[in-house]
């Protein structure tokens, strides 16, 4: 069975560009996250899905982020101008939801961002 | 909001020796996974662990999970150059619909 799956996996831009980052979870998955990764600060999480609704965006830096999630096979996290200090590497994973979870995610292999 | 703390932060050891790693938090998790990152990867889901004092193994890994459900260690038996990377843990406070707290990770080097 096909993962998480992640495009594009690298970016390169620069500052002011719109940046859009795509994400199918696994099939049957109610749950989808996006974090992102640094190391300063490790692996925060963004905002996180589930049954296609945002539950919780407080991980949002600020207005120039936003996520969608239009039905259960798909979603984006779009940055809107990109600044340097959001190189990172931003992962999305999924979480089956329902009697028997016990909370793991899987990850997909992550979209590297370099914003110049 | 629930913070887990993980320790050491790095280790660098040489292959064949042992090491524990720790994951401690002042909230009740309903269950804790460990996770195991490569460079250029995602975290690999290693392990979950869901009831007080619960062990589990995994070849050479060993997992427990505190009484109280707030804290839990990973030891590694005879450490292989393998086993280098980030490890993970995450806390799940409400496995059905809540978010997934992670510590910080610690970076496992093994030397040959």
């Amino acid at each position: 069975d096909a993962g998480v799956i992640q495009s594009p996996r690298h970016e390169v831009t620069e500052m002011g560009q719109e940046v859009t980052l795509r994400c199918k979870p696994i099939s049957g998955h109610n749950s989808l996250f996006w974090y992102r990764q640094t190391m300063m600060r490790g692996l925060e999480l963004l905002i996180y899905f589930n049954n296609n609704v945002p539950i919780d965006d407080s991980g949002m830096p600020e207005d120039r982020f936003s996520a969608k999630m239009p039905n259960a096979s798909f979603s984006t996290l779009k940055i809107q101008p990109s600044e340097p200090r959001d190189s990172a590497v931003y992962f999305c994973a999924s979480r089956p939801t329902g009697a028997g979870n016990t909370g793991e995610l899987f990850f997909g292999e992550g979209s590297r961002l370099t914003v110049l | 909001t629930q913070l887990l703390e993980q320790s050491p932060q790095f280790l660098s050891i040489q292959e064949g020796e042992n090491l524990t790693v720790y994951c401690n938090s002042s909230s009740v998790f309903s269950s804790l996974q460990w996770y195991r990152q490569e460079p250029g990867e995602g975290p690999v889901l290693l392990v979950t662990v869901v009831t007080g004092g619960e062990v589990k193994k995994l070849k050479r890994l060993t997992f427990q999970f505190g009484d109280a459900r707030k804290d839990s260690s990973l030891h590694i038996t005879a450490a292989q150059p393998g086993d280098t990377g980030l490890y993970l843990c995450a806390g799940a406070p409400n496995t059905n619909a809540g978010k997934s707290t992670f510590g910080d990770g610690t970076t496992l080097t093994v030397k040959p």
